[in-house]
């Protein structure tokens, strides 16, 4: 079935480092890739997206690109501030079964100063 | 906009109870789902539905009831609360069926059964 994996939290950086939250997939069609993320006590967000392979998503100085040879999405951002502490969602979107979403995980991201 | 309305945000419920977690949006989007999010097993699709009138199972809908009989309404029902359903409920809706349309999230609801 479709699946979606993701590295395990939670990370913990610095104040502008690099990050790296990797993501891969498995799927029986041509699925559409997000980023969500959920702050605190609210509900998740679309991050961003990317509907084929090659195509990349970028948002808020995070991005990721469509890997289909490696079937993986993996979320960058060169350089984190405190207000990026979030838990991250990695999912895929097919058409059929209710089009619903596949979510990883997720993962934990705290930023300290 | 309100976006998608959740109520109420907190609740607490003993075994056999039952309830309904209430969802709206104001977007005019044909689908709508419901996901229970725990921890370490990300959301999992409870219920969803396409249009009013029109409603589906998703990975782990037993204990649970939906009905869709306005496109703005998709409520959940617990007929006979479970501890395994202690959760944090979202709802979601968006525009077509499209792959690739982004979902917008309600705030959740987070439930408690003793």
């Amino acid at each position: 079935g479709d699946s979606v994996t993701q590295m395990e939290g939670p990370v913990t950086l610095s104040e502008e480092a690099f990050l790296t939250i990797n993501c891969t997939y498995t799927a029986t069609g041509y699925p559409s890739l997000f980023w969500y993320v959920q702050y605190p006590g609210e509900g998740l967000q679309l991050l961003l997206k990317a509907t084929k392979a090659d195509d990349k998503g970028s948002n808020k100085g995070f991005e990721a690109t469509y890997r289909k040879e490696t079937t993986s999405f993996h979320l960058e951002k060169g350089s984190v501030q405190v207000s990026d502490s979030a838990v991250y969602f990695c999912a895929l979107g097919l058409t059929g079964g209710g089009n619903k979403l596949t979510f990883g995980t997720g993962t934990q991201l705290k930023v300290e100063l | 906009n309100a976006g998608v309305t959740q109520t109420p945000k907190f609740q607490v419920l003993k075994t056999g109870q039952s309830m309904t977690l209430q969802c709206a949006q104001d977007m005019n989007h044909e689908y709508m789902s419901w996901y229970r999010q725990d921890p370490g097993m990300g959301l999992r699709l409870i219920h969803y539905s396409v249009g009013a009138g029109i409603t589906d199972q998703g990975e782990v809908p037993n204990g649970y009831n939906v009905s869709r009989s306005t496109t703005e309404d998709f409520p959940l029902r617990l007929l006979s609360a479970a501890p395994s359903q202690t959760s944090v409920y979202f709802c979601a809706s968006r525009t077509g069926l499209a792959k690739m349309n982004e979902q917008f999230f309600g705030p959740g609801t987070r439930l408690t059964v003793l």
